[in-house]
């Protein structure tokens, strides 16, 4: 059972380049999220999942996009990087939404030069 | 905008003394809360949650929760070296479609434990 796992664990992006970060997670979770963490700063939410094919806005979400084709699958996509999406990106899962516990991945630092 | 605000610390408290951290919330109908635990460079782990006015005690951690006040607490007896991390409160709220989904986070406190 690994829970919520990331991919890249580590990126650097030129300004303008493209990348998606990867989410799994094998809890059988509906709901899952996205947050970026800024240096000594709490999290903040860009998007999240109510079940495979539910997306919606969080507090951050300009610049990012997201997809829910699966339930275990919630891929971050950043179209054309810029130097304010330097942060740390968490993944994370629950089983009731907001009531309940959430379970977070490792965490990708991204790095936009 | 539901904030969630937590005095950002540094706390520093000597080992075997009792850490107190504080969470004022402004959602009034906020129904779950949260506290985290987050070690430097590693993600988010939950310590305790709450749903009731009053104590709930788990080990060496308390949570205390005001609905009236709205703030939430978590006490942290006989502080070990090893809960030097930062401290993260989380609260979810109900009253708009999807808020009962998502949780507020503070932006944490640093607590140091001294040997």
């Amino acid at each position: 059972n690994a829970g919520v796992t990331q991919t890249p664990k580590f990126r650097i992006l030129k300004i303008g380049q493209s990348m998606t970060l990867q989410c799994t997670q094998d809890m059988n979770h509906n709901y899952m999220y996205w947050y970026r963490q800024d240096p000594g700063m709490g999290l903040k939410l860009i998007y999240y999942s109510v079940g495979a094919g539910i997306t919606d806005k969080g507090e951050v979400p300009n610049g990012y996009n997201v997809s829910r084709s699966t339930t275990e699958d919630f891929p971050l996509r950043l179209e054309l990087a810029a130097p304010s999406q330097t942060s740390v990106y968490f993944c994370a899962s629950s089983y009731r939404g907001g009531r309940d516990t959430q379970y977070f991945g490792p965490g990708t630092r991204l790095t936009v030069l | 905008q539901k904030e969630v605000e937590q005095n950002s610390g540094p706390l520093s408290v000597p080992e075997g003394a009792i850490a107190s951290l504080n969470c004022t919330y402004s959602d009034r109908g906020s129904q779950s809360f949260f506290w985290y635990r987050q070690y430097s460079g590693k993600s988010p782990e939950l310590i305790m949650s709450i749903y009731s006015n009053g104590d709930k005690e788990d080990g060496r951690f308390t949570a205390q929760l005001n609905k009236a006040s709205q703030y939430v607490s978590l006490l942290i007896r006989d502080s070990q070296p090893s809960d030097s991390a930062t401290y993260l409160c989380a609260v979810n709220g109900v009253g708009e479609t999807g808020t009962a989904s998502k949780l507020t986070f503070g932006t944490g406190t640093r607590l140091q434990v001294t040997l």
